[in-house]
């Protein structure tokens, strides 16, 4: 079992829509959690940071469930801008440090 | 402020062959992180350090990678020998202090082919 785990999308949606993306950790130990966007051939860059009791930033709201383990990313108003992909990463505890998840690819179209 | 650098940017290499990447943190970030990212997947971390020692390289192929950072600066990634399987983007990222949940800045990567 993968030790970060997201929805494999592809999204592909309107511009306007609201997505919801969602991920799984496996090890209950984590202490800190964040979304990273990747553009296509660029590098991560801090999206935001998931805080256990929940928090926002503009059309951005992040979300974490402890007891079922699993981090969201909810995304209103889409913008052709979103498009993206959005990697979770969970982490560290005493095993490890930082994981990443494998990424959901999101496309929002006109 | 200055991002963080890698060079060079792209490399192709034949099996067998050996390759070094160079990274160059923020200043004054303490802890430097090398990921290796496969075509398709998320960064999988493969060394950390934080000034000049080893924090976590749990993930590292031993047998054909070795990273170092003088200085607790710069530091160097080297493969010896290639595999085809080693063809990915290998991402340096740096963060400020010691603590785990930094927020870590990638740099613009190295893309590597092994044919």
């Amino acid at each position: 079992r993968k030790e970060v785990e997201q929805d494999p999308g592809p999204f592909n949606v309107p511009e306007g829509a609201t997505v919801a993306f969602n991920c799984t950790y496996s090890n209950s130990a984590s202490q800190s959690f964040f979304w990273y966007r990747q553009d296509c051939r660029k590098e991560p860059k801090l999206l935001m940071s998931v805080y256990s009791s929940g928090n926002e930033d503009g059309r951005f709201t992040a979300q974490l469930n402890r007891a079922s383990q699993y981090i969201s990313l909810l995304i209103r108003d889409s913008k052709l801008s979103d498009s993206a992909t959005y990697l979770c990463v969970a982490g560290p505890s005493e095993n490890y440090d930082m994981r990443f998840g494998a990424g959901t690819r999101l496309t929002v179209k006109p | 402020e200055a991002g963080v650098a890698q060079s060079p940017r792209y490399k192709i290499i034949e099996k067998r062959q050996s390759v070094a990447f160079w990274c160059n943190p923020i200043s004054g970030h303490a802890t430097l992180y090398w990921y290796q990212q496969i075509l398709g997947q998320g960064p999988k971390l493969l060394i950390q350090f934080q000034n000049n020692g080893v924090v976590d390289d749990s993930q590292l192929p031993k047998d054909r990678f070795s990273a170092e950072r003088l200085k607790g600066v710069d530091s160097t990634l080297k493969i010896q020998p290639a595999k085809l399987e080693d063809s990915a983007v290998y991402l340096c990222a740096s963060s400020l202090g010691t603590g785990k949940a930094d927020t870590q800045y990638f740099g613009p990567g190295t893309r590597l082919t092994v044919l």
